[in-house]
């Protein structure tokens, strides 16, 4: 089946730092997604990616679609506290078809004062 | 607003005890899912529906059913929980698999 790696597994900043995250697939996805989700809670969307390179941002968020199609990172600069959570990139395929989404395991953001 | 609603948020039920989590949109969304997530781990697809049609995962137990009456309601059914069915059971929807919404989860304890 599909596997997402998504590292670094955790990551210990401080306030202020910038923050970056990957994904990588051995498939091709047509869809990369970028979830945060806090404890007890479901998972937000942050950014949703459709097009292979596309660059998009969201306020101090911004993602890639790699052009390969089998990777995508998040950026987040300037960290503040309210960022800490666990930070998941998800894979799929958007206009029909059978599947759902496949989720990376997650990076773990702590931010230290 | 438009959001995705799960009820109850925490749900306790007995070994081999049946059990039944809701799911409602009011995003009129074609598209419904049903994902596992256990403790530090990511969600997991489960099954969902694409319209009316039932698309189940290869490696989903018989164990688990899902219905969906209408547009806006699914179901999961775990017809006799065991011990390794605790998880977040999270619903989430979308239009023609684009812009995934979460619910914010059912957390389910088998005592």
């Amino acid at each position: 089946g599909q596997q997402l790696n998504q590292s670094p597994q955790s990551m210990f900043i401080q306030e202020g730092e910038d923050v970056s995250m990957n994904c990588t697939s051995s498939s091709i996805f047509n869809t990369w997604l970028w979830y945060k989700q806090d404890p007890g809670e479901g998972p937000v969307l942050l950014i949703a990616l459709y097009k292979a390179g596309e660059l998009t941002s969201n306020g101090r968020l911004t993602a890639q679609f790699g052009i390969t199609r089998k990777d995508s990172f998040l950026n987040i600069s300037a960290s503040i506290p309210s960022d800490v959570g666990i930070y998941f990139c998800a894979g799929g395929y958007s206009g029909g078809g059978a599947d759902g989404l496949t989720f990376g395991k997650g990076t773990h953001l702590i931010i230290q004062p | 607003d438009a959001m995705v609603i799960q009820n109850p948020r925490y749900q306790v039920t007995q070994f081999g005890k049946p059990v039944t989590l809701s799911c409602s949109q009011t995003l009129n969304h074609n598209v419904m899912y049903w994902y596992q997530q256990k403790s530090s781990q990511a969600p997991k697809l489960l099954f969902h529906y694409y319209d009316k049609d039932f698309n189940n995962e290869a490696d989903t137990p018989d164990n688990f059913q899902s219905r969906r009456p209408n547009t806006s309601f699914c179901f999961l059914d775990i017809r006799s929980p065991g011990l390794g069915d605790a998880a977040m059971y999270l619903c989430a929807t979308s239009r023609d698999h684009r812009g995934h919404v979460f619910g914010p989860g059912t957390r389910l304890t088998v005592t």
